[in-house]
């Protein structure tokens, strides 16, 4: 079974601050994506991150996939109020497992003004 | 275009009472994906459908689950008797053939007493 492991469950921070949520695994993934989740609302994705070590950037976010395509980052940068959200990392099975999408717990995001 | 939609929104049952989810994907999807999320745990990965076909159903927690696809459209997930550990948020989500890129609906939140 593959596990993702995502940290920390809750962060509470003040605007301008930065943070990194970050989402390990002992298996290795086809590729990786971040998703935000608003209250009642699915999951809309943000990033996929695909080739071992690639980084990419979403304005004043920046998503890393590890070397070994086992775990990934977020890292944002002078947090905004509008950043409050719950962030979802998901690794996604390889082909022949249908692309099924295996989530971590998550984490909850408050920026305070 | 449209997105993945999903019926009903909330749903409150008696435990031994039968529940019927229904999702509607985006439309020229033929992947159909079926998640759920129980209180204080990650979005798990229930079943996929490739047009009408069961690809995956590892996920499915029991026989007390059934979901069916006629005609590879709309979904529906049938939980009969329902128990309180069934109790969660749904999620259905949708892609196109060889996309990785799932979209997900609002989620069906079912509360079972």
């Amino acid at each position: 079974t593959q596990l993702l492991e995502q940290s920390p469950q809750f962060l509470s921070i003040q605007e301008g601050e930065n943070l990194t949520v970050y989402c390990n695994s002992s298996s290795v993934f086809s590729s990786l994506q971040w998703y935000r989740q608003e209250p009642g609302e699915g999951p809309v994705l943000l990033v996929t991150v695909v080739t071992g070590g690639e980084v990419k950037k979403l304005k004043r976010l920046t998503f890393q996939f590890g070397d070994a395509r086992k775990d990934s980052s977020l890292h944002i940068t002078a947090a905004q109020p509008g950043d409050t959200g719950l962030y979802l990392c998901a690794g996604v099975g390889f082909v022949e497992y249908g692309n099924k999408l295996v989530f971590g717990a998550g984490t909850i995001l408050r920026v305070k003004s | 275009e449209a997105g993945v939609t999903q019926f009903p929104s909330h749903s409150v049952i008696e435990k031994g009472q039968t529940v019927t989810l229904r999702c509607d994907p985006i439309s020229g999807h033929d992947n159909l994906y079926w998640y759920r999320r129980v209180m204080g745990k990650e979005i798990k990965f229930l079943l996929h459908f490739v047009k009408e076909s069961k690809q995956d159903e590892s996920g499915m927690p029991n026989n007390r689950f059934l979901a069916e696809r006629t005609g590879g459209t709309y979904s529906t997930l049938k939980v009969q008797p329902a128990e309180l550990e069934d109790s969660g948020v749904y999620f259905c989500a949708s892609s196109r053939m060889g996309v990785e890129t799932q979209y997900f609906g609002p989620g069906t939140r079912l509360l079972v007493l």
